[in-house]
């Protein structure tokens, strides 16, 4: 099974940067998934990690490292619409997503 | 482009009722997956298809049941509702692969009373 862990709260400033960290444990790992959720709406899909290292994707990147366990995602000159939920999930070796409990990020004026 | 339809949206429902909740994906994807999303515990897989014709167990299966008799439907079924399973539930579709992201539904919010 998949054991998850991520803050439960973070809260910045708008332009600043913020970094979300996940650590997991796992029986079998297949990539790790960071999705974006907004009150009273489905997830939607952010980013994806398999190999170490960090992925770019405009000014979110996720970073990964199978060996520690550990993932983060780094959410760059914030915007007000980026306060939402960040939902950390590991796939296993048979397709499926296991979700940490997620990261309410609230961004201030 | 409709994606992932749920049905219903929301529903309230005396304990011990039977609730079928509905998906359906028109992006003809192998994978579906059924999540109950609950404060603080975040998403818990309850079943899931790799394929039609198949269906397996996820984290929280007990009291509920699946069926996937062809690629577009995967309705989940309580069969006796309890309050416990008072939730917001989304189905999920994914085409598998490399990336393999999941595609939600804008999910069913189920009070059991």
């Amino acid at each position: 099974g998949q054991n998850i862990d991520q803050p439960t709260e973070m809260t910045a400033t708008e332009g600043a940067i913020v970094q979300i960290n996940c650590t997991y444990q796992t029986s079998g790992f297949n990539g790790l998934f960071w999705y974006q959720q907004h009150a009273g709406e489905a997830p939607t899909f952010l980013s994806y990690n398999v190999l170490d290292g960090l992925e770019e994707k405009g000014r979110f990147s996720s970073f990964l490292s199978r060996s520690k366990g550990y993932s983060y995602l780094l959410l760059k000159e914030l915007q007000m619409k980026d306060s939402a939920s960040y939902l950390c999930a590991v796939r296993d070796a048979d397709y499926k997503l296991s979700f940490g409990a997620g990261t309410t990020v609230t961004v201030r004026a | 482009i409709a994606g992932i339809t749920q049905a219903p949206t929301s529903q309230i429902l005396a304990a011990g009722r039977r609730m079928t909740l509905r998906c359906t994906q028109d992006m003809r994807h192998n994978a579906m997956y059924w999540y109950r999303q609950d404060l603080g515990l975040g998403l818990r897989l309850i079943h899931y298809s790799n394929t039609a014709g198949t269906t397996g167990k996820g984290e929280v299966p007990d009291g509920y049941s699946v069926s996937r008799a062809n690629t577009d439907d995967f309705p989940l079924t309580l069969a006796s509702a309890v309050p416990s399973q008072t939730s917001v539930y989304f189905c999920a579709s994914s085409s598998g692969g490399d990336t393999g992201e999941l595609f939600f539904g804008e999910g069913s919010r189920l009070t059991v009373l």
